[in-house]
């Protein structure tokens, strides 16, 4: 596809429970970043891989959150022991180099933990 | 504090209206700012970037003050399609997108 693809659009998670969220970045881009997006707010960064690279993960909350892209394409964020205060949207973008090039987004996957 | 501060609105104007959104940052190290505007349970999509010298870009203009730290966005004959909402956005030096809580606007008949 042309934009970047995200897996599941909706998620909801009961208290305590594990998730996995996909990414699938636009095709050569190197760069791939996570977002929170809670209602109401702007998105909040959560890391940034450069290729296969995590070059930033201050943004993740907790040591619940782990993303991973061991290929250097597709990513995937891993909530463990999911919380209410996860629950807001999940945003994945992509940027052709580094982060001063123009960062797509993708349609996101909305959490609900309850 | 907010790295990246936005009146969050909603402004409601009538068609053909101009708008002026304002937006302060408090990172003076901050490299490059851009706009995103949102839609309503969309994501966010780049609007434009924003310069020093100004740009412009049709109905749409921004506008850099780096001494005062400040980015403006002005629409000028708003459309119903330019409801939406607009997200102020700095690039940290350390190569994070920091975004403010972005402004609602609503563009009447």
């Amino acid at each position: 596809g042309a934009g970047v693809s995200q897996s599941p659009r909706y998620k909801v998670a009961k208290r305590g429970q594990d998730v996995a969220l996909r990414c699938d970045p636009i095709s050569g881009h190197v760069s791939l970043f996570w977002y929170q997006q809670a209602l109401g707010q702007g998105p909040e960064f959560l890391t940034y891989f450069q290729n296969e690279a995590q070059l930033d993960k201050s943004g993740l909350p907790s040591d619940r959150f782990f993303a991973e892209r061991p290929e250097g394409s597709v990513s995937t964020l891993k909530i463990q022991r999911t919380q209410q205060e996860d629950s807001a949207v999940y945003l994945c973008a992509s940027s052709h180099s580094g982060p001063v090039s123009g960062q797509f987004f993708g349609p996101g996957t909305r959490l609900t933990v309850l | 504090r907010k790295e990246v501060e936005q009146d969050p609105g909603p402004f409601n104007v009538p068609e053909g209206a101009t708008v002026a959104f304002n937006c302060t940052y408090s990172n003076s190290a901050s490299q490059s700012f851009f706009w995103y505007r949102q839609d309503c349970r969309k994501e966010p999509k780049l609007l434009m970037s924003v310069y020093s010298s100004g740009n412009e870009d049709g109905r749409f203009t921004a506008q850099l003050n780096r001494a005062s730290q400040y980015i403006s966005l002005l629409i000028r004959d708003s459309k119903l399609s330019d409801s939406a909402t607009y997200l102020c956005v700095a690039l940290s030096n350390t190569g994070k997108l920091i975004f403010g809580q972005g402004t609602t606007l609503q563009v009447k008949p």
